[in-house]
């Protein structure tokens, strides 16, 4: 079964220093894997997404991932945060496909939290 | 673009009335989920169609809650009778075939149970 640990439940970081949410996962198979954001009360939105092409992901707002598959690990980064990038930031993994249709397994989100 | 669409946004009501939540995917995607969010419990999976046919509801809670995909471009969540726990926002999402796609959710339905 596919599962993800995202490790930090709150970031918080000051406007234009450097982000990192961290993300382990977990597949018996070669995963796909997506980053996506919440803003408050709005629908989550995909930021970026991993399938088993280049293993250095770029997104939206400046953001970009690293898929490592010897550490299990698929962090987010950016380097000088925004005030507006405030927001609960969620790593997915698609899950087993069942008649044709393919779940996401989502970890327990980040909050990141911007400083002035 | 359209995207997912939602209705309605808010919806406040009191317990043991019947709620409709709906949902217009995007047209093309073949794949539709419904969600729920709160605090306590986090982004709960509630039940996904493909191709119009429900294939996992193992995250229905209980009888009281329903979903149909009646064609390809609506859905509907309905809860009867509701109680203030159902209190939460519901997001539905909607994908194209292949595991790489991804889903594209709606702004949500907030919904309070009174």
């Amino acid at each position: 079964a596919q599962s993800v640990t995202q490790l930090d439940s709150h970031v918080s970081v000051s406007e234009g220093t450097p982000v990192l949410l961290r993300c382990n996962y977990s597949s018996s198979y070669s995963p796909s894997l997506f980053w996506y954001v919440q803003h408050p009360n709005k629908g989550l939105q995909l930021l970026l997404k991993y399938t088993s092409a280049a293993t250095l992901v770029k997104g939206i707002n400046g953001f970009e991932a690293e898929f490592k598959k010897s550490e299990t690990s698929f962090h987010l980064t950016k380097p000088s945060a925004h005030m507006s990038d405030a927001a609960e930031y969620f790593c997915v993994v698609s899950g087993t496909r069942i008649q044709g249709a393919q779940k996401l397994v989502f970890g327990q989100g980040t909050r990141l939290t911007i400083n002035p | 673009d359209a995207g997912v669409i939602q209705s309605p946004r808010h919806e406040v009501t009191e317990m043991g009335q019947e709620v409709t939540l709906r949902c217009k995917p995007i047209s093309g995607h073949n794949s539709l989920f419904w969600y729920r969010q709160t605090m306590m419990r986090g982004l709960e999976l509630l039940i996904y169609f493909n191709n119009n046919v429900p294939i996992d509801d193992s995250g229905m809670p209980e009888d009281r809650f329903s979903a149909k995909m009646p064609n390809a471009s609506f859905s509907t969540l309905k809860i009867q009778p509701s109680e203030p726990r159902d209190s939460a926002v519901y997001f539905c999402a909607s994908k194209m075939t292949g595991g790489n796609q991804p889903q594209h959710f709606g702004d949500g339905t907030r919904l309070s149970i009174l």
